[in-house]
């Protein structure tokens, strides 16, 4: 999955707890972004980050934070998990340059049950 | 309306046949088109990267896109039993997200090929 990693691929935890997933790439892109799969809804953007403490919001980041302290290293964080969050949370990265960063490249995902 | 309408299927099909997936879309900033697979259990993988209209070829695997009809395709010839997953198409646009990555994906639509 192109130099991606993210951890850890399975988590249960309960209503009201802390979460913290985290991404991590070998490929020195730019741009990291965090993303969560839901039927019926599809891929849905979270927030992204465009470089080091660089980040801005995306579609559904409600109740979620993200910080990037490293290149390699996106973390997001879910500061009282509700069952609403759960999900598949995929992190992507692209090259940020131009056209080629609307090619995206995906992780395996990590899948987050509330309960 | 949707943004992006994909028709989730599932569908099925012989082997060897020719598979047609198609996506529409309403809105005409949208200039880069893409098609993900997404196998069970995994991350979209990118097969396919378009921008503004016209035919893509790669193997087995031609992508169109008609921006006047605002409707994009994805044809899969001498479907093999591995092409079975999900195929997500996805778009964005320079004053739609995109340079940010941000990507408006269809709901998928399940694909199987049967031996």
């Amino acid at each position: 999955d192109a130099g991606i990693t993210q951890s850890p691929r399975h988590k249960v935890t309960e209503t009201g707890t802390p979460v913290t997933l985290r991404c991590h790439q070998t490929e020195n892109h730019r741009y990291m972004y965090w993303y969560r799969q839901d039927p019926g809804h599809g891929l849905r953007l979270i927030h992204y980050s465009y470089g080091v403490k660089d980040t801005d919001k995306g579609e559904v980041s409600d109740g979620y934070s993200v910080s990037r302290s490293k290149t390699e290293d996106f973390l997001l964080t879910l500061e009282s998990a509700t069952s609403s969050q759960t999900s598949v949370y995929f992190c992507a990265i692209s090259e940020g340059r131009g056209m080629a960063n609307e090619k995206l490249f995906f992780g395996s995902g990590t899948q987050l049950s509330v309960l | 309306q949707k943004e992006v309408e994909q028709d989730p299927g599932p569908l099925s099909v012989p082997e060897g046949a020719i598979v047609s997936l198609n996506c529409t879309y309403s809105n005409s900033a949208f200039q880069y088109f893409m098609w993900y697979r997404q196998y069970s259990r995994k991350g979209p993988e990118l097969l396919m990267y378009t921008y503004s209209s016209g035919n893509k070829e790669d193997g087995r695997f031609t992508a169109q896109v008609d921006k006047s009809s605002k409707y994009i395709s994805l044809f899969i010839r001498d479907s093999q039993p591995s092409d079975s997953a999900t195929y997500l198409c996805a778009m964005s646009g320079e004053n739609y997200g995109g340079s940010q990555g941000n990507l408006i994906f269809g709901k998928g639509t399940k694909l199987s090929v049967k031996p």
